[in-house]
């Protein structure tokens, strides 16, 4: 069974930093893309960065770009997102997900920005 | 960035009522196109991708059609766990990009 489980949200201050983990299980992880993708409060889904396989290749969105960088561990079949000078307009339920389609993503882990 | 416009944004409906919801490309997307099911405070469930291919597990209900820019979601047969709130994505270009979201109430 594929399993997401994402951890590592949390309260944060404006500017500050946090990072997130994805644990992948129940299927090859390094056959497959990664992504992250959020969901403000009472918002719809925004795709925020995905990476290849042997992380070659690493795609931002605008409004991540420059202040968060995505990573993965093929060794610990985890996916990482680490974020720096965060916003206010970065508070949502983060989401990993796997490949171009998305077919299955893991429960969020919510990340609150605010002093 | 290519525009993904969903519609109805919201629908009233009854159990037992064949549902159709739409989705419009700003531009060409091929059959890039896919679609979630998101109940509150849970995560998106993949329904269908590529326009119209069916996930494993999914209930035949659900059809997905189209092509290019316009395309559409199906439900049959409403029943009560189908209430909720449904997304399109486009993954032919970057950035991937979802619809807003129908909301699918009794």
């Amino acid at each position: 069974e594929v399993q997401l489980v994402e951890s590592g949200g949390g309260l944060v201050q404006p500017g500050g930093s946090l990072t997130l983990s994805c644990a992948a299980s129940g299927f090859t992880f390094t056959s497959y893309w990664m992504s992250w993708v959020r969901q403000a409060p009472g918002k719809g889904l925004e795709w925020v960065a995905n990476i290849k396989q042997d992380e070659s290749e690493k795609f931002y969105a605008d409004s991540v770009k420059g202040r968060f960088t995505i990573s993965r561990d093929n060794t610990k079949n985890s996916l990482y997102l680490q974020m720096n000078s965060l916003r206010a307009g970065d508070t949502a339920v983060y989401y990993c997900a796997r490949n171009g389609a998305f077919d299955y993503w893991g429960q969020g882990t919510l990340v609150t920005v605010s002093s | 960035d290519i525009q993904m416009t969903q519609s109805p944004s919201s629908l009233s409906a009854s159990v037992g009522d064949r549902v159709t919801l739409s989705c419009r490309a700003s531009q060409g997307i091929f059959n890039y196109l896919a679609w979630f099911q998101q109940k509150p405070g849970k995560a998106p469930k993949s329904l269908i991708f590529a326009a119209s291919s069916l996930r494993s597990g999914v209930p035949s209900k659900f059809s997905g059609s189209g092509s290019g820019t316009d395309f559409t979601l199906t439900i049959s047969s409403l029943q009560p766990e189908d209430f909720a709130t449904y997304y399109c994505l486009q993954y032919n270009t970057y950035p991937p990009t979802f619809g807003g979201g129908t909301k699918v109430e009794i």
